[in-house]
């Protein structure tokens, strides 16, 4: 059974930083490309970034609104993989989820808040 | 880049079927997209990929009340014998130049 479990969320101050985790179970984490999904409460689903596995050389991409503060990246002898969020903002606070390639499955979601 | 286009909500009694419709912008009408469902206070199920021929691949465990279509530049996701339980969001998702993007999702209420 596949499953994805996000951890790492929690209040921090504007400005601030956060590491989530997403520990995969299931499936072949290291032939899978993961991402990291947003959504801010009472909105929509918003892509934050994306890295690809060993064979595609670990590349990443993120979404603009997060590029050069967010930092994905994975232990494949882990199954875990990581959203390093710096530079913390009000508009950051949403539940993140993490889904693996093709967005077949995710995880439950962990709450962070950006907060004074 | 391309732009999905959903409606804000949609509503139908239970019993009925419903049909949810994403639209691809304009030039991307051979993308194919995946829908996703979000029940209340849940985070999202994936449901199908639907390509621009109508061909799609559900998610394991996702009942046959659930098909995709498609014609042109719509995406469609068919609810039939609607169920209490199928209320919530309804997202649509590609993949563009290097990223990915999802629809504002729909409110599907079941009356």
């Amino acid at each position: 059974e596949v499953q994805l479990v996000e951890s790492g969320g929690g209040l921090v101050q504007p400005g601030g930083s956060l590491k989530l985790s997403c520990a995969a179970s299931g499936f072949t984490f290291s032939g899978s490309a993961m991402h990291w999904v947003r959504q801010a409460s009472g909105k929509g689903l918003e892509w934050v970034g994306r890295i690809r596995s060993k064979a595609n050389n670990y590349a990443t991409v993120d979404a603009a609104s997060v590029k050069g503060r967010f930092t994905i990246s994975r232990d494949d002898s882990k199954n875990t993989a990581y959203l390093q969020m710096n530079s913390l903002k009000t508009e950051d606070t949403a539940v993140y989820y993490c889904t693996r390639e093709n967005f077949d499955y995710w995880g439950q979601g962990t709450l962070v808040t950006v907060s004074s | 880049q391309v732009v999905l286009t959903q409606s804000p909500s949609a509503s139908a009694s239970l019993g009925a079927s419903v049909k949810l419709t994403c639209t691809l912008s304009s030039g991307h009408s051979s993308y194919a997209i995946a829908w996703h469902q979000q029940q209340p206070e849940k985070g999202p199920r994936y449901l199908m990929n639907l390509n621009s021929d109508g061909s799609h691949s559900k998610g394991d465990g996702i009942p046959d009340r659930f098909s995709g279509s498609s014609s042109g530049a719509e995406r469609y996701l068919t609810i039939s014998s609607l169920q209490s339980e199928d209320e919530g969001d309804y997202y649509c998702q590609t993949w563009g130049t290097g990223i990915v993007l999802f629809g504002g999702g729909t409110k599907l209420t079941v009356l």
